[in-house]
């Protein structure tokens, strides 16, 4: 079975520094992985996804992320971070096939201070 | 396209009431998926579909649970008889090949029951 570990419970930067929120993940085959965004009060938003090719992929709002096979590690990246990037991230493993459930972790709730 | 559509949007009911909490996903979406979000227990999934059919309701947390699709556009999670600890957002996400690709997150259902 698959499963998500997100370390971080609550991280805290300031606004302007860089930011890196960690998430290991468990398949036996190869995964397809998500980010996804929680702003207060809504559903998540998809912020980017990888399942093959370039392992450094791009999402929005200048969000990165770098699939690392070896380390089984999905860590979401963002040189400078602002003030509205407060809100909680998701990981979320899934898998090929048309009866794959996709497995979230517990999230990490980003605080951004001035 | 409206996006996945959930009503109502909160819920205030008594302790032993019925409630139906109701989902549209996107048109052309084969797979629907209903979650609960708490602080304390954080993202569940409770049930996914595919095909208007239930694969793995193994989140759902006990009888008094249930959830139907009876057509690709409706979904419906019942819970009778309602109890104070099913207090939560429960939120309804659609996606096209459930294991492969982005889930859209309706806007959440805010159910509070006293």
């Amino acid at each position: 079975a698959q499963s998500v570990t997100q370390p971080d419970i609550h991280i805290t930067v300031s606004e302007g520094a860089s930011l890196e929120l960690r998430c290991n993940y468990s398949y036996g085959a190869t995964p397809y992985l998500f980010w996804y965004v929680q702003s207060p009060g809504q559903g998540l938003q998809l912020l980017l996804k990888y399942f093959s090719g370039d392992t450094l992929v791009q999402g929005i709002k200048g969000f990165e992320a770098e699939f690392k096979r070896s380390q089984s590690s999905f860590n979401l990246r963002k040189p400078s971070v602002h003030w509205s990037d407060a809100a909680e991230y998701f990981c979320a493993v899934g898998a090929a096939g048309g009866y794959q459930k996709v497995t979230f972790g517990t999230g990490t709730k980003l605080q951004v201070i001035p | 396209d409206a996006g996945v559509i959930q009503s109502p949007r909160h819920e205030v009911t008594e302790m032993g009431q019925e409630v139906t909490l109701r989902c549209k996903p996107i048109s052309g979406h084969n797979s629907l998926f209903w979650y609960r979000q708490t602080m304390m227990r954080g993202l569940e999934l409770l049930i996914y579909f595919n095909n208007n059919v239930p694969i793995d309701d193994s989140g759902m947390p006990e009888d008094r649970f249930s959830a139907k699709m009876p057509n690709a556009s409706f979904s419906t999670l019942k819970i009778q008889p309602s109890e104070p600890r099913d207090s939560a957002v429960y939120f309804c996400a659609s996606s096209f090949v459930s294991g492969e690709n982005e889930q859209f997150f309706g806007p959440g259902t805010r159910l509070t029951v006293l």
